[in-house]
């Protein structure tokens, strides 16, 4: 089964400034997508963004873009200009192209993300 | 649209008994799980469906039971609940492609 890292379990920021959250990941495969997602305090899952593993070109979502080094299997979230409403705990899942296991998802442990007024 | 619906919000269950989480979206996707969150452990899979008709199980299947009779609906029940089924638990659903996972507001289950 594939494996998901996420080996920062908290971070904090300062209000405006940005914020790298790593994620790695274990696989044999070579097609699948990358996901990161936001849990508030209001326990909701949002996603955030999301990565195909074909693509060279890495993703951006306004103020939250990826660094996707497939190589390393390396998949991290840069929150830039980050604000209040950033604070959360963030989840790096993976899904794999295996339609046996219903392309199933893989999540990491997560991060805490705190924000400093 | 209502997306993925997931009840109830909470609840509080004694050693031994029995309950259904109930889960049913209207995006007509395939693909459908639950998974239980526990803090420090992120997200495990109990059990999925991939269409109706059609399960299987996760990463932690023992305790939990699963039916998919229709495309919409995908009840998970606990048999015998234990403390140990104290958690948060999540039901997803998507297309069964690489599309993301939709999920429901979550259950805080306590078992006393």
């Amino acid at each position: 089964a594939q494996t998901v890292t996420q080996s920062q379990p908290e971070m904090s920021v300062q209000e405006a400034e940005t914020v790298t959250l790593s994620c790695t990941y274990d696989t044999s495969e070579s097609d699948y997508y990358l996901f990161w997602y936001k849990q508030p305090p209001s326990r909701q899952m949002i996603l955030v963004i999301r990565q195909e593993a074909y693509k060279q070109q890495n993703a951006t979502e306004n103020r939250f873009s990826v660094n996707f080094q497939k190589a390393a299997k390396s998949f991290s979230l840069k929150i830039s200009d980050s604000q209040l409403g950033d604070a959360a705990m963030y989840f790096c899942a993976y899904r794999s192209p295996q339609i046996n296991t219903g392309n199933q998802f893989y999540f990491g442990t997560g991060t805490s993300l705190t924000v400093i007024p | 649209n209502a997306g993925v619906t997931q009840t109830p919000k909470f609840q509080v269950l004694k050693t031994g008994q029995s309950m259904t989480l109930q889960c049913a979206q209207d995006m007509n996707h395939e693909y459908m799980s639950w998974y239980r969150q526990d803090p420090g452990m992120g997200l495990r899979l109990i059990h999925y469906s991939v269409g109706a008709g059609i399960t299987d199980q996760g990463e932690v299947p023992n305790g939990y039971n699963v039916s998919r009779s229709t495309t919409e609906d995908f009840p998970l029940r606990l048999l015998s609940a234990a403390p140990s089924q104290t958690s948060v638990y999540f039901c997803a659903s998507s297309y069964s492609d690489f599309t993301e996972a939709f999920f429901g507001q979550g259950t805080r289950l306590t078992v006393v």
